[in-house]
């Protein structure tokens, strides 16, 4: 059964400062995808990465897939109050179905 | 263009009662996939609708819970009997291909269905 682990779960960060998510999962997988989902809203695609070593980046964020380690990385740079939210990895394990990390919920303060 | 929406936005029921819940992908995507998320989790995979068939059931908790998509496109959930523990967000996907293929999934904003 595919596993997805996200750490930290909880994040407060200083407006201006860096910081990472990590997200690693249990089985073989080289689809990976990061979401990110405001206060009773949806989910909002951010970032598909699809093999060994994919980097995408937009804005503030960039996302990176290391298939080999079964990690993925959501590297914020100089956070502002805006990226407030929770983000999500979820992993393509099946070709179909996505299973979903907890969450890091990220709370940027002034 | 449109994306996924949902009906109702919130539903609140009472325990025992029947509910269904409608999903209308986007235009064109042959793959619907329903989730379900409860407070502080991810979501997690109920069904996955490769057109009229359901490819992969395996996610639904009991038989009270049960999916059609009788002509590819809308889609609607049902679940029979409700329990308090049913009390979640039920979210709708769409993706254009899945089954193996590259498989990005569009949310819709969800139903948010509460059982008294």
């Amino acid at each position: 059964e595919l596993k997805v682990e996200q750490n930290p779960l909880f994040l407060s960060m200083q407006e201006g400062k860096n910081y990472t998510i990590y997200c690693n999962y249990s089985t073989t997988s080289d689809r990976l995808y990061w979401y990110r989902q405001d206060p009773g809203k949806s989910l909002e695609s951010l970032f598909v990465l699809l093999s060994n070593g994919a980097v995408k980046q937009e804005g503030r964020l960039m996302a990176s897939l290391d298939t080999k380690a079964r990690l993925s990385t959501l590297h914020i740079t100089a956070a502002v109050h805006d990226l407030s939210a929770t983000y999500f990895c979820a992993v393509d394990g099946s070709g179909s179905r996505l299973t979903f990390g907890e969450g890091t919920q990220l709370t940027v303060n002034p | 263009g449109a994306g996924v929406s949902q009906t109702p936005s919130n539903k609140v029921t009472e325990k025992g009662k029947y509910v269904e819940l409608r999903c209308d992908p986007i235009s064109g995507h042959t793959a619907l996939y329903w989730y379900r998320q409860s407070l502080g989790q991810g979501p997690e995979f109920l069904i996955y609708f490769q057109g009229t068939g359901a490819a992969d059931d395996s996610g639904l908790p009991n038989d009270r819970f049960f999916a059609v998509r009788p002509e590819g496109s809308v889609s609607t959930l049902k679940i029979q009997r409700t329990e308090r523990g049913d009390s979640a967000v039920y979210l709708c996907a769409s993706s254009p291909l899945g089954g193996g293929s590259y498989n990005e999934q569009f949310f819709g904003p969800g139903t948010r269905l509460t059982v008294l």
